[in-house]
């Protein structure tokens, strides 16, 4: 079956603007993770939504950072006012996340350069 | 919060020898250690994951191990082939239930030499 997708592949930004990134999880997936990865280092945990609940916020880096998913399937991540540190590549992952499915897909991420 | 650090930063192994890669975390609650693989440009994948009430786990030519008092887990590969060479990344995590938030370590590049 598919696997997590994201749009768009690549964005290139001037430092003040907002911009949208997008996350495709896997049908029928109740978890969905971002992640940011900055050249060379590992990922940083940004947010996660589970079902129903109340997403767990505690990773975002600052106010400017703020993610939705709507009808428990798609996500956005949205950066406003975005600033040159912001540069990295933003994954999501979802998993099924129920029993001892725990297992994160990985999409191939965002790769956001802010000039 | 969970730190995870990971040694080394880069291993060069000859193809055929193994190759160990080593990650200690902080917080004596997690119970989930998954490692992924990935390659240049490419999504990271799960490679081979282990739960606190294992010590050991083996797929193939992986294995890895967990040390709960120590605090530590280590990924091993064996007869290390060309295909092999990619960033490593252990994490670990509290499994709830409720979510898998995964603390990741720094990445080990593995290149395996002709």
């Amino acid at each position: 079956g598919a696997g997590v997708s994201q749009s768009p592949s690549n964005k290139v930004t001037e430092k003040g603007k907002d911009v949208e990134l997008r996350c495709d999880p896997i049908s029928g997936h109740t978890a969905l993770y971002w992640y940011r990865q900055s050249l060379g280092q590992g990922l940083e945990f940004l947010i996660y939504f589970q079902g129903n609940s109340a997403p767990d916020k505690s990773g975002l880096p600052s106010d400017r950072f703020s993610a939705e998913r709507t009808g428990g399937s798609v996500s956005t991540l949205t950066i406003q006012r975005t600033q040159q540190e912001d540069s990295a590549v933003y994954l999501c992952a979802s998993s099924l996340s129920s029993g001892n499915q725990e297992t994160q897909y990985f999409g191939p991420g965002t790769r956001l350069l802010v000039l | 919060g969970e730190n995870v650090e990971q040694h080394p930063s880069t291993l060069s192994v000859q193809e055929g020898d193994s190759a160990v890669i080593k990650c200690t975390y902080s917080d004596s609650a997690s119970n989930y250690f998954p490692w992924y693989k990935q390659e240049l440009g490419k999504r990271p994948q799960l490679i081979i994951d282990i739960r606190s009430n294992v010590g050991e786990k083996k797929d193939q030519r992986i294995a890895v191990t967990l040390n709960k008092t120590a605090k530590h887990f280590s990924l091993h590969i064996t007869e290390t082939q060309p295909e092999d060479s990619a960033v490593y990344f252990c994490a670990a995590s509290i499994l709830t239930g409720g979510g898998n938030k995964l603390t990741f370590g720094t990445g080990t590049q593995l290149k395996v030499e002709l």
